[in-house]
């Protein structure tokens, strides 16, 4: 089945700073990757998504990017906020013609701490 | 509109005892999904249903059932719960064939004594 790694586990950074969280995948039928993040007691909420047809997505400060050969996807936070500070969860999406299809699964998370 | 309802949002349970799990979305997606969450261990996938009257194991699937009831409602069964199911649980759903958002109930906190 799908396996998804995330890392780091946990980045620290200066407000105004850059985060990237890296994300690989391990089966070629993912067609759909989505971030989320997660904020304390809550569930986890998109903050963007990429298709396998699209190499880089961007919406104001976050940018996905996505390696179909190399099977990896990162995120990108530029001009990091205090507000930014929660867990974020890569996710690859199985797509048509397999046998778990429409299957989500999530890397392990990544915990982001932005400093004032 | 609601979104994804899950209830309880906590349950504290003795080892051996049984309960359900209930998930309702109004979003009239065809896909649910059922996550457990831990500590560094990310969202585990235990069952889903990419449309109603399907159901398929995900990655931890051992000691839990599930029930499409109908379109709107997907629960979870523990049989005979054990300390290592202690966990946050998470309900989501998401529209079937689309590359679409998956939505996310507000998780129960589950609790093995």
């Amino acid at each position: 089945g799908e396996n998804v790694e995330q890392h780091p586990s946990t980045l620290s950074v200066q407000e105004g700073d850059s985060a990237v969280i890296k994300c690989t995948y391990s089966d070629s039928a993912s067609n759909y990757f989505p971030w989320y993040k997660q904020e304390l007691g809550k569930g986890p909420q998109l903050i963007i998504d990429i298709r396998s047809n699209v190499g880089e997505k961007k919406d104001q400060r976050i940018a996905v990017t996505l390696n179909k050969t190399a099977k990896h996807f990162s995120l990108h936070i530029t001009e990091t906020q205090p507000e930014d500070s929660a867990v974020y969860f890569c996710a690859a999406r199985l797509g048509a013609g397999g046998t778990s299809y429409g299957k989500l699964t999530f890397g392990q998370g990544t915990i982001l701490t932005v400093h004032p | 509109n609601a979104g994804v309802t899950q209830t309880p949002k906590f349950q504290v349970l003795k080892t051996g005892q049984s309960m359900t799990l209930q998930c309702a979305q109004d979003m009239n997606h065809n896909s649910m999904y059922w996550y457990r969450q831990d500590p560094g261990m990310g969202l585990r996938l235990i069952y889903y249903s990419a449309s109603e009257g399907t159901t398929d194991k995900g990655e931890v699937p051992n000691g839990y059932n599930v029930s499409r009831l109908n379109k709107r409602e997907f629960s979870l069964r523990l049989e005979s719960a054990a300390p290592s199911q202690t966990s946050v649980y998470f309900c989501a759903s998401t529209i079937t064939g689309g590359d679409t958002e998956a939505f996310f109930g507000q998780g129960t906190r589950l609790t093995v004594v």
